[in-house]
């Protein structure tokens, strides 16, 4: 069964430091998507960012980063210079596996980390 | 482009009652999922439409079900309502089926289910 954990529950930080949001994921398959979203108090899920499992390569978009480690199946999202919009909860989640075409259709969600950034 | 469209915002029933939310996908979005976020459960996956078929769904009873219509839109129904049953419904829509995820999964702003 594929599970999502995000060790940290909650994070609080002041205006302009930067923050890591940790992301451990468990799955047999082989190929598979990492995404984290951000929930805003609206209740909306938005997407930050998405990863496949055959690239490893880490990128910088604007404000945000991320980490991917297939070896230690950690999915890694870092908020440079953090503002108090980012305030929000976090969550990473996992794509089932798609092969020869099909897919189940699902994302296993960790169960999200409430950044609060402070001014 | 509008997102995607979730009604009714709140929604508020007692317990034994039907409950029926609606979702209306992206243009040119033929997927269609349903989530649930009840409080301290993180999100759940209920079901998965596509092309008018359901393809999936997650471990929960009977009681909840739903259909997509020939417009993709789609309806998530929940009968004999339970307490627990007081959550967020979230629905997402995708471009096609999501064996291709690089087409992303776009969500709506949910249903905020309330059983009393």
């Amino acid at each position: 069964a594929q599970k999502v954990t995000q060790a940290q529950t909650e994070i609080s930080v002041v205006e302009k430091e930067d923050v890591t949001l940790d992301c451990v994921y468990e799955t047999r398959d082989t190929t598979y998507y990492l995404f984290w979203y951000k929930q805003p108090p609206s209740g909306e899920l938005v997407f930050l960012i998405r990863r496949n499992s055959f690239d490893e390569q880490n990128e910088i978009s604007g404000r945000y980063s991320w980490n991917f480690q297939k070896s230690t199946s950690s999915f890694n999202f870092t908020i440079t210079a953090s503002q108090v919009v980012d305030s929000a909860v976090y969550f990473c989640a996992l794509s089932d596996g798609y092969a020869g075409g099909t897919s189940y259709g699902k994302l296993t969600f960790g169960q999200g980390t409430i950044l609060t950034v402070h001014p | 482009e509008a997102g995607v469209t979730q009604s009714p915002t709140h929604l508020i029933k007692t317990r034994g009652q039907q409950a029926t939310l609606r979702c209306s996908p992206i243009s040119g979005h033929t997927s269609v999922y349903w989530y649930q976020q009840a409080l301290g459960l993180g999100l759940q996956f209920l079901l998965w439409y596509d092309e008018g078929e359901e393809r999936n769904r997650g471990n929960f009873p009977p009681r909840f079900s739903g259909r997509q219509f020939p417009n993709y839109s789609s309806e998530l129904n929940v009968n004999a309502l339970e307490l627990e049953d007081s959550a967020l419904y979230l629905c997402a829509s995708s471009l096609v089926g999501s064996w291709r995820w690089d087409y992303g999964y776009t969500f709506g702003s949910g249903t905020r289910l309330t059983v009393v």
